[in-house]
């Protein structure tokens, strides 16, 4: 079974562009996460989409938002990027259910270098 | 209190040797504690995870030790290999908080041939 596929793996913007970042889910895995993971805030959660629902939401400004299209794919965008957004964006998937039990798998990343 | 606090920052381990990690938490609502492995240039992967109805969880070289009244749990990595050289990171969640974990700030393990 594939992993999770996220594309492109890196980018480059300047201050104040906006971006979109896309996340292919395991096949059969319904639910798709967001994590941004940098050297001084580790990793932290951005936002959980299932059945094309955002079903939970961290602590980020409205600039961070995202979707999960009918085949469970999901997309992120960042508008007005600030330098501040440059991190690793992790994608992650997992079968369904609310439970954090239910193992997540996580793809490799896109890393986004904001100047 | 989200937060889940985690030591060392960095551990440097000989081959064959004992590695462990220690993480901290406030939250009780927290039900669930996974650890995740992470190599350069690769997202992070489960290791190994517990629930606190158990004290402790084995499996092969790595075990993690839960203690609930002290609200910590730690990560063992028995006779350390090279190859588990990574950086580590606890996380803890609820049993209804989806995808949401909580992540301490990570171990960079480096284990000496």
């Amino acid at each position: 079974k594939a992993g999770v596929t996220q594309t492109p793996r890196y980018l480059i913007k300047t201050r104040g562009q906006q971006v979109t970042l896309s996340c292919s889910p395991i096949s059969g895995h319904r639910s798709v996460s967001w994590y941004q993971q940098t050297p001084g805030q580790g990793l932290q959660f951005l936002f959980e989409y299932f059945s094309e629902t955002q079903r939970n939401k961290g602590n980020f400004p409205g600039r961070f938002s995202g979707r999960q299209f009918s085949n469970s794919r999901s997309e992120m965008n960042v508008s007005t990027l600030e330098l501040g957004d440059s991190a690793l964006y992790l994608c992650a998937s997992r079968v369904a259910g609310t439970s954090s039990y239910n193992e997540q798998f996580f793809g490799p990343g896109t890393r986004l270098t904001v100047l | 209190q989200q937060q889940v606090k985690q030591s060392p920052q960095s551990l440097i381990v000989q081959k064959g040797g004992i590695s462990i990690i220690n993480c901290a938490y406030e939250n009780t609502a927290f039900d669930y504690f996974p650890w995740y492995q992470q190599f350069p240039g690769k997202g992070p992967a489960l290791l190994i995870a517990i629930r606190p109805d158990v004290s402790e969880k084995k499996e092969g070289r790595f075990t993690i030790s839960f203690n609930k009244s002290a609200k910590q749990f730690s990560l063992h990595i028995m006779d350390s290999q090279p190859g588990d050289s990574a950086t580590y990171f606890c996380a803890a969640g609820t049993e209804t908080s989806g995808s949401r974990l909580t992540f301490g700030e990570g171990t960079q393990l480096t284990v000496n041939p």
